[in-house]
């Protein structure tokens, strides 16, 4: 596609419930990156995957945050057991490659915890 | 580890008058340096970046901005600002040496009144 697109663009579910957020990187890209971005602050590094491997997972919050991206294109963001912590808009980007230094990011899916 | 301070959360200025976004940070090693714009319901924006050589790179809608080195700096510049560059801007560094990682100031909302 022609940039970066996340679904859904937002997303309101209630504390304890699970929930999946989907990336679809720019064709072509092999990197491809998870931001968090909690009200009045700057991106945070999720987890960063180089084709199908899951390369740097250190900015995973907790064992209930988990990403896949079992092809090598589109990528999931799984949070089980949802708190209202987690509310914040979650960012994916893509780049050709790892060192390219050219992030690519989608609008964001905008997640509420009641 | 590293961090980004953007010293000023709102800078409110005129249409046609200049502008200068504040960004210090703080590694132990060397990094990569970026600026990003995010409009209204949009991804975030690659403005310009430095990798290496020039210390005054200019980015894309008249933008430059100046790394120093010696003062842990690299603040964001317009000479004549528009309507248009009413926007959030973030800075972010990424560490030399194979991290894939970018870490983000707070932010700056530019506000460009008529």
């Amino acid at each position: 596609g022609a940039g970066v697109s996340q679904t859904p663009s937002n997303k309101v579910t209630e504390k304890g419930k699970y929930v999946e957020l989907r990336c679809d990187p720019i064709s072509g890209h092999t990197a491809l990156y998870w931001y968090r971005q909690s009200l009045g602050q700057g991106p945070e590094f999720l987890i960063y995957f180089q084709g199908t491997g899951a390369a740097d997972d250190s900015g995973l919050p907790n064992d209930r945050f988990f990403a896949v991206r079992p092809e090598g294109s589109v990528s999931t963001l799984k949070i089980q057991r949802t708190e209202r912590g987690d509310s914040a808009v979650y960012l994916c980007a893509s780049s050709p490659t790892a060192g390219a230094n050219v992030l690519t990011f989608g609008a964001g899916s905008r997640l509420t915890v009641l | 580890a590293q961090s980004v301070t953007q010293l000023d959360s709102q800078v409110p200025v005129f249409e046609e008058a200049p502008v200068e976004l504040r960004c210090n940070y703080s590694s132990s090693v060397s990094v990569y340096l970026f600026w990003y714009v995010q409009y209204p319901n949009q991804g975030l924006q690659l403005l310009l970046k430095y990798l290496s050589g020039s210390t005054l790179v200019k980015g894309i809608n008249g933008f430059e901005a100046e790394f120093n080195k010696s003062q842990t700096s690299f603040h964001l510049r317009k000479p004549s600002v528009h309507i248009s560059d009413t926007a959030e801007y973030f800075c972010a560094v990424q560490p030399q040496g194979g991290s894939e990682k970018l870490v983000f100031g707070k932010g700056t909302k530019l506000t460009v009144n008529p």
